[in-house]
């Protein structure tokens, strides 16, 4: 499974667009970025998922550039109920093992 | 719809006794998956089911752990003589295939606490 690499933290405040980075150098051909998100005392809830280029739905957007080895992902104006865990995951669809890694703290500050 | 349910919510433990934690998955979903959540931490793989099969018990840390799911549907995750080690959350997650590409729905977890 390719290794997922992103910040330990991070704060935004309330209104605004946060972008979540995630580097995945090693990404295979085959691999798939996939988003989820996690509240306090919650598992974590399925984000998004991409290939390549961009991917959006109602919650968040997905760039991924050409060369595939870094992903962000983009929360729209963020409010204090977004305040969770992110973990960027990748990996390719016959593997059914979700690989988290530490995941990305964001603080939401009102 | 229902979501993924656990049961017991919070479990705490003496050393040495033995758990049973529960999972009912979204109906009619295929595949469930446990994972072992420690604090701070992400979650971590144990063991995967397709149906009643037990396909991969790769991330079970020993064989204290037991998974089993015999009726294709709900599912139960033992540890016998629990170790303060074990104290972790504990998640289950199932989805409708059996690929990282579909979506995987997570319970709330169990909380287990060895004493």
């Amino acid at each position: 499974l390719a290794k997922t690499t992103q910040p330990i933290s991070m704060d935004s405040y309330e209104g605004q667009e946060v972008n979540i980075t995630c580097s995945h150098n090693n990404i295979a051909t085959n691999d798939y970025i996939t988003w989820y998100q996690q509240f306090p005392s919650q598992g974590p809830r399925f984000i998004i998922q991409g290939y390549k280029t961009k991917v959006t739905n109602e919650v968040a957007s997905l760039f991924i550039p050409a060369d595939r080895k870094s992903s962000t992902l983009s929360l729209p104006r963020v409010s204090l109920s977004d305040t969770a865990v992110y973990y960027c995951l990748v990996g390719d669809h016959g593997n059914n093992r979700l690989a988290f890694g530490k995941g990305n703290q964001v603080v939401v500050i009102p | 719809g229902a979501g993924v349910s656990q049961s017991p919510r919070y479990k705490v433990a003496k050393r040495g006794q033995d758990v049973a934690l529960r999972c009912d998955p979204i109906s009619g979903h295929v595949s469930l998956f446990w994972y072992q959540q420690a604090l701070g931490q992400g979650p971590e793989f144990l063991t995967y089911f397709q149906n009643e099969a037990q396909l991969d018990k790769s991330g079970l840390p020993s064989d204290r752990f037991f998974a089993e799911r015999p009726e294709g549907s709900v599912s139960t995750l033992k540890i016998q003589r629990t170790q303060q080690e074990d104290s972790a959350v504990y998640l289950c997650a199932s989805s409708w295939g059996s690929g990282q590409g579909d979506e995987q729905y997570f319970g709330p977890g169990t909380r287990l606490t060895v004493t």
